[in-house]
């Protein structure tokens, strides 16, 4: 079964820009989930989709949205970019959370 | 909300020794789930190990095991016969019973030293 594939795996841009990241989930599950990981922080939960629906939502403001397709991959958006996004975002897709989640290898983003 | 804490920033241990990392968590609920994960050098996470809170019994995975303490949300894991390939960020994580978000600790960087 393939794992959970995250493009593209490095990204500069520009403060103020738009950026969108992707993302595949694992064959079977029908749940995904972002993360955004600061360097040196643990992951920081940004928001969840279940069957194209979002299921919860971090603290994060509304510039950062998503969307999940019928095949269950994944986008999420960000708007506006600020240097502080700057991070490691995570993608991360479950069948039954009690199970765990597999995440992909992220996106690296840097925001110049 | 919840809160995980991981008290130990950065540990080593020898090859072939054992390591025990930290971790405790805040919540009020009564059901949930607890997990570590492996986030190595290529920053994939990977799932070591995890714990339903209904069950008592302290989960196991080969050298990894963890000592659960749910009166004192506790969750520590337990690596025993350390191998190089164990270097990597160790983080604990806590999902509620609604499933919908992971919670994660700060890390614990472990070095396996040869």
């Amino acid at each position: 079964e393939t794992g959970v594939t995250q493009s593209p795996t490095h990204l500069i841009k520009t403060r103020g820009q738009q950026v969108t990241l992707r993302c595949s989930s694992q064959s079977g599950h029908n749940t995904v989930s972002w993360y955004q990981q600061a360097l040196g922080q643990g992951p920081q939960f940004i928001f969840q989709y279940y069957r194209e629906e979002e299921n919860g939502r971090g603290n994060f403001p509304p510039r950062f949205s998503g969307l999940q397709f019928p095949n269950y991959s994944s986008e999420l958006n960000v708007n506006a970019l600020e240097l502080d996004d700057s991070a490691l975002y995570l993608c991360a897709s479950s069948l039954w959370q009690r199970y765990g989640y597999t995440f992909g290898s992220g996106t690296r983003l840097t925001v110049v | 909300a919840q809160t995980v804490t991981q008290s130990q920033p950065e540990m080593s241990v020898q090859e072939a020794e054992t390591v025990t990392l930290s971790c405790t968590y805040d919540t009020s609920e009564n059901n949930y789930y607890l997990f570590w994960y492996k986030q190595p050098p290529s920053r994939q996470m990977i799932l070591v190990i995890r714990q339903e809170a209904y069950k008592q019994q302290n989960a196991t995975e080969n050298r990894f095991s963890v000592n659960f303490q749910k009166a004192a949300k506790s969750f520590s894991l337990k690596i025993s016969d350390s191998q190089l390939g164990d270097t990597a960020m160790y983080f604990c994580a806590f999902n509620n019973n609604a499933g919908n978000m992971l919670t994660f600790g700060g890390g614990t960087r472990l070095m396996v030293k040869p």
